[in-house]
């Protein structure tokens, strides 16, 4: 059984570009959420995708967008990228939209510059 | 008030000791109830589901308090690898929100 793959593990890229992290969520799982997570602060719950649609978000704004695909794998794209946005950005994997719990990948750091 | 409050510690305690560290929350409609542990650098990890009745894991036992919105952690026999950050998690399943609180650092010292 293979767990929580992110992709990459570390980005850095300039303010206002566009970027997109990737997750395979572990197998058998049908529900992937997504967090942002600054230094010293818990994840923060950027959205959820539950068979291919999104079912819950957090307060980020729409320049946040994601999908999930049939293979419940799932993509995190950030627009115009601002600074604020650098972070530890991860991704966890559930069963029916986490009624037991989430497992996580180990992230990717973005750094914007 | 915030969604998920925990006290950020840090909480120094000697190996063997037992622990507690409480987690309050502010809506009343959160319906399910997690303590994640996480280590420096590396990402959450479930450590157990918090039930109505209390559930117990080993030396981990956690509790659950409608009435007064608030989860706790007991750890009991403190082993220096139990250092780590210990966050709160609750779920809106009406919104489908996932609400982690900052988290609470524990050192176990030797």
């Amino acid at each position: 059984e293979t767990g929580v793959t992110q992709s990459p593990t570390h980005l850095i890229k300039t303010r206002g570009q566009q970027v997109t992290l990737r997750c395979s969520s572990q197998s058998g799982h049908n529900t992937v959420s997504w967090y942002q997570q600054a230094l010293g602060q818990g994840p923060q719950f950027i959205f959820q995708y539950y068979r291919e649609e999104e079912n819950g978000r957090g307060n980020f704004p729409p320049r946040f967008s994601g999908l999930q695909f049939p293979n419940y794998s799932s993509e995190l794209n950030v627009n115009a990228l601002e600074l604020d946005d650098s972070a530890l950005y991860l991704c966890a994997s559930s069963l029916a939209r986490g009624v037991d719990g989430y497992t996580f990948g180990s992230g990717t750091r973005l750094t914007v510059v | 008030r915030k969604e998920v409050e925990q006290d950020p510690g840090p909480f120094n305690v000697p190996e063997g000791a037992t622990v507690a560290f409480n987690c309050t929350y502010s809506n009343s409609a959160s319906q399910s109830f997690f303590w994640y542990r996480q280590d420096c650098r590396k990402e959450p990890k479930l450590l157990m589901s918090v039930y109505s009745s209390g559930n117990e894991d080993g030396r981990f036992t956690a509790q659950l308090n409608r009435a007064s919105q608030y989860i706790s952690l007991l750890i009991r026999d403190s082993k220096l690898s139990d250092s780590a950050t210990y966050l709160c998690v609750v779920t809106l399943n009406r919104d489908d929100k996932i609400i982690f609180g900052k988290g609470t650092r524990l050192h176990i010292l030797p």
